[in-house]
């Protein structure tokens, strides 16, 4: 069935560092992607998606690629901010289209950026 | 802010009881998903309402139920409940029933049961 496999953290980086998180999927025909992000105490909001192959979300400085060769879409952020930290989840849509709706999320990278 | 409401944040009880979760979707979205975030089984989707209409079905227990009022406000029921239902539970809302539409999260109702 489909799932999502994301690097385990937490990750601990220094403010201006680079930073990729993992994420590799399965899944049958040809479902879009997500990036969502957990801030303390909040729900869940989107931070990019991409619906095709090819496709390069990005939001905020952060970017993913879907790449369906590799089956993996890995978050990347030139230079991380303190306020960065968060938990990100991976995520891809059942649905064909890129629905939303019915979200298969990895398990989710805690982020911590010291000063 | 998203705009999606839950209440209430806390929730302790004990085993055996049922319990029921509140969710007030976004000024306009007619779709409503529940979610439950634990530690072990990380986030799961559970069901979705679409203008008061169920359209999807996740990994929902017999035990759980839910529905979504005339007004476009959802509820949760959790009854029998068991330690294992401790989690968070979330309520995400879109204007589509399962289109491009962004979702929109609510904060979360944290339920403990001892």
């Amino acid at each position: 069935g489909n799932s999502v496999t994301q690097m385990e953290g937490p990750v601990t980086l220094s403010e201006e560092a680079f930073l990729t998180i993992n994420c590799t999927y399965t899944a049958t025909g040809y479902p879009s992607l997500f990036w969502y992000v957990q801030y303390p105490g909040e729900g869940l909001q989107l931070l990019l998606k991409a619906t095709k192959a090819d496709d390069k979300g990005s939001n905020k400085g952060f970017e993913a690629t879907y790449r369906k060769e590799t089956t993996s879409f890995h978050l990347e952020k030139g230079s991380v901010q303190v306020s960065d930290s968060a938990v990100y989840f991976c995520a891809l849509s059942r649905n064909y289209g890129g629905s939303q709706g019915n979200l298969i999320f990895g398990k989710g990278t805690k982020l911590s950026v010291k000063p | 802010d998203s705009g999606v409401t839950q209440t209430p944040k806390h929730l302790i009880t004990a085993t055996g009881q049922r319990v029921t979760l509140r969710c007030s979707p976004r000024s306009g979205d007619l779709s409503v998903y529940w979610y439950q975030q634990s530690l072990d089984q990380g986030l799961q989707f559970l069901i979705q309402y679409y203008n008061g209409e169920e359209r999807a079905k996740g990994n929902i227990l017999e035990r759980f139920s839910a529905q979504q009022f005339p007004d476009l406000h959802s509820e949760l029921n959790l009854s029998s409940l068991e330690l294992g239902d401790s989690a968070l539970y979330f309520c995400a809302s879109s204007s589509g029933q399962g289109d491009n539409s962004p979702l929109h999260f609510g904060n979360g109702t944290r339920l403990t049961v001892t």
